[in-house]
């Protein structure tokens, strides 16, 4: 079974601090990404990576910026984080066009 | 880029009764329509998905219906138990699967009254 890690549950930062979620897959995806989750918007990409050291922007990568320094890790960083990036941040994984994405349990992030 | 668009935004059904969730897309590139479900407090996890090749898939009583040329496709829920509560996403994207990244809906809260 895929799994998807996601370090936190669970953050509280403060506004212009520098944030990074960190996402873990054991199952050797080349493809990871990353969702920010906000009730009645769905899930909206912010960055995409389908190598390591590769990145695609995704839909809204204002704010963010990310790092794939090995296969299995991909990491969300809020340079200096603002008070409308509080949400819950998704990351998944995938392989092929034949497979699905597989997510992990999310990180809930409150700037205040 | 795509746009999805997911109605409704709330659906309250009595137990035993169908639900149905539409979606529209705006890009004709798009070649796969996944559906997830997130109950409170989980991730999502696909329940169904369809291809652009094919016009219906079942799966006992879920089943997806994809219209290509009036890019709309929809979930229908047979028999609904309490344990089908939760909010389901549509969603849609050219490649597929985990190839590419999934432009999704807003989401649908489905609730089963008792």
């Amino acid at each position: 079974d895929v799994k998807v890690t996601q370090s936190s549950r669970y953050l509280v930062k403060r506004t212009g601090e520098k944030v990074f979620l960190e996402c873990v897959q054991d199952m050797d995806h080349e493809n990871m990404f990353w969702y920010r989750q906000d009730p009645g918007l769905g899930l909206r990409l912010i960055y995409f990576s389908y190598d390591v050291k590769m990145k695609e922007k995704g839909d809204i990568p204002e704010g963010y910026s990310v790092s794939r320094e090995k296969k299995e890790r991909f990491s969300l960083i809020l340079e200096s984080a603002s008070t409308n990036q509080t949400s819950m941040y998704l990351c998944a994984t995938g392989d092929s066009a034949n497979s699905p994405l597989h997510f992990g349990n999310g990180t809930r992030l409150t700037v205040t | 880029g795509e746009n999805v668009e997911q109605h409704p935004s709330t659906l309250s059904v009595q137990e035993g009764d169908s639900a149905v969730i539409k979606c529209t897309y705006s890009d004709s590139a798009s070649n796969y329509f996944p559906w997830y479900k997130q109950e409170l407090g989980k991730r999502p996890q696909l329940i169904i998905d369809i291809r652009s090749n094919v016009g219906e898939k079942k799966d006992q009583r879920i089943a997806v219906t994809l219209n290509k040329t009036a890019k709309h496709f929809s979930l229908h829920i047979t028999e609904t138990q309490p344990e089908d509560s939760a909010v389901y996403f549509c969603a849609a994207s050219e490649a597929g699967g985990g190839a590419d990244g999934l432009t999704f809906g807003k989401g649908t809260h489905l609730i089963i009254q008792p």
